[in-house]
This record gives C-alpha cells, structure tokens and sequence, in this order.
C-alpha cells in the first residue's frame, strides 16, 4: 500500500527565515511519482513540483528547492528566505507511475510565515 | 482562461436533497477526478474518469454517482444529502500518456454545507 507522511502538522517563522517541510513516504513500486502541492488560504491546490523515481537530482526553483532521497524514502522541499504570502498547506503526494494510479496526499503541513 | 472549473464555489442544501457539481477542463486531458477534503485538510480520491470510462472508484456511498458527458467534463451527483457529506470537492485534471499519469491539475474546490 501507498502512504505518505508528513510529520509536522503546522511550524511557524518569522519572515526571510528559511523552512524545510518534510515529507515520507512507503510504496511498493519501483517506479513512481511525487509531487508538491500548496493550498494559499483561498483554498484552491496549486501545483508546485512533480518528480519522477529515477530522477534524484535536487531541484531549485527561485526560493524553492527539493531533496529528494530514495535511500531514506523523503522528499523534503525547503523555502529560503520565507515571505507572507508563502503561508499555506502544503501537501505531498504519491501516485504510481502506471495508468489508473491513483494520487495519495500527505495530510499536509500548514505554514505560518510571521511579518 | 480558467483551465479547471467547478460550479458553484459554493453549496449550502438541508439533509435529504439532492445536488450536483459540475467541473469542466479545457486542457485537453483524457483524465479528471473528483476528491473529497475534509474539515481536517485531508485529501482522498473519490473517482476517476479516463476517456468517460470509470477507472477509479474508492469506496464511497453509491448517492455518489459521477456523470462524464464527454472528456472535457465530469459532473458529482448527491442523491439524499448527509451532514458528513460538508466537505471541500475538487475535481482535477491530467494526461494519460497510455503508460503513465501525469500531473493533476486542480479546480478551485466546491464547499458543500449540509444544514
């Protein structure tokens, strides 16, 4: 079975503090998918990242960066320089990489960013 | 320009009636879903559409019933509402390539009240 794990349930900072959230997960597939998602308090998801399981480079993007890590099963994603409007939950996901696999969510990571 | 969209935003109904929620993309993927987000933030497929064919059903009430007209759309009927039914629904989006999925692109969410 598929499982995803993210431990912290909510962390706070102090703007331009950097944050990293955590996320692990289980499966039994040797090839899959992994995702990053943020949920603004507008509510709607918004994709952030998708990494596939033969691809462990890490990836930067502006003030987002992601660690991937097959040896420890995680796929931590990590804001530097934390900002207001970074605020949210953010969510993990997993999905198998064969047709009809279907998406398996962390049960997320609210973040505080505090003026 | 809106790729995911759902109607209503919002759904206030008594127990016992039945509602629907609908959701078109314009994409052009093959694939949508429908999701379910409790009070708790946590995320759980309910069904998958490929090419108006059901490929995920998890298990959810059968007064759950969606309806796919054709790909672009994929429409969530409550038969006899319940109050455990207030959640957030998304539906989402994504290509099926005939070997793997790729990334689901989300709605903005519906917010079902049941009084």
């Amino acid at each position: 079975a598929q499982k995803v794990t993210q431990a912290q349930t909510e962390i706070s900072v102090v703007e331009k503090e950097d944050v990293t959230l955590d996320c692990v997960y289980e499966t039994r597939d040797t090839t899959y998918y992994l995702f990053w998602y943020k949920q603004p308090p507008s509510g709607e998801l918004v994709f952030l990242i998708r990494r596939n399981s033969f691809d462990e480079q890490n990836e930067i993007s502006g003030r987002y960066s992601w660690n991937f890590q097959k040896s420890t099963s995680s796929f931590n994603f990590t804001i530097t320089a934390s900002q207001v409007v970074d605020s949210a939950v953010y969510f993990c996901a997993l999905s198998g990489y064969e047709m009809g696999q279907n998406f398996v969510f962390g049960p997320g990571t609210r973040l505080s960013v505090l003026p | 320009d809106t790729a995911v969209s759902q109607t209503p935003k919002y759904l206030v109904t008594q127990m016992g009636n039945d509602k629907s929620i609908k959701c078109e993309q314009n994409l052009g993927h093959d694939t949508m879903y429908w999701y379910k987000q409790d009070s708790k933030k946590f995320l759980k497929i309910m069904f998958s559409y490929n090419n108006k064919e059901l490929i995920i059903n998890e298990t959810v009430p059968n007064r759950f019933s969606p309806k796919s007209p054709d790909k672009a759309h994929l429409n969530l009927h409550i038969n006899s509402l319940e109050l455990g039914d207030s959640a957030v629904y998304f539906c989402a989006s994504s290509q099926v390539d005939g070997i793997s999925t790729d990334t689901q692109y989300f709605g903005p969410g519906t917010r079902l009240t049941v009084l």
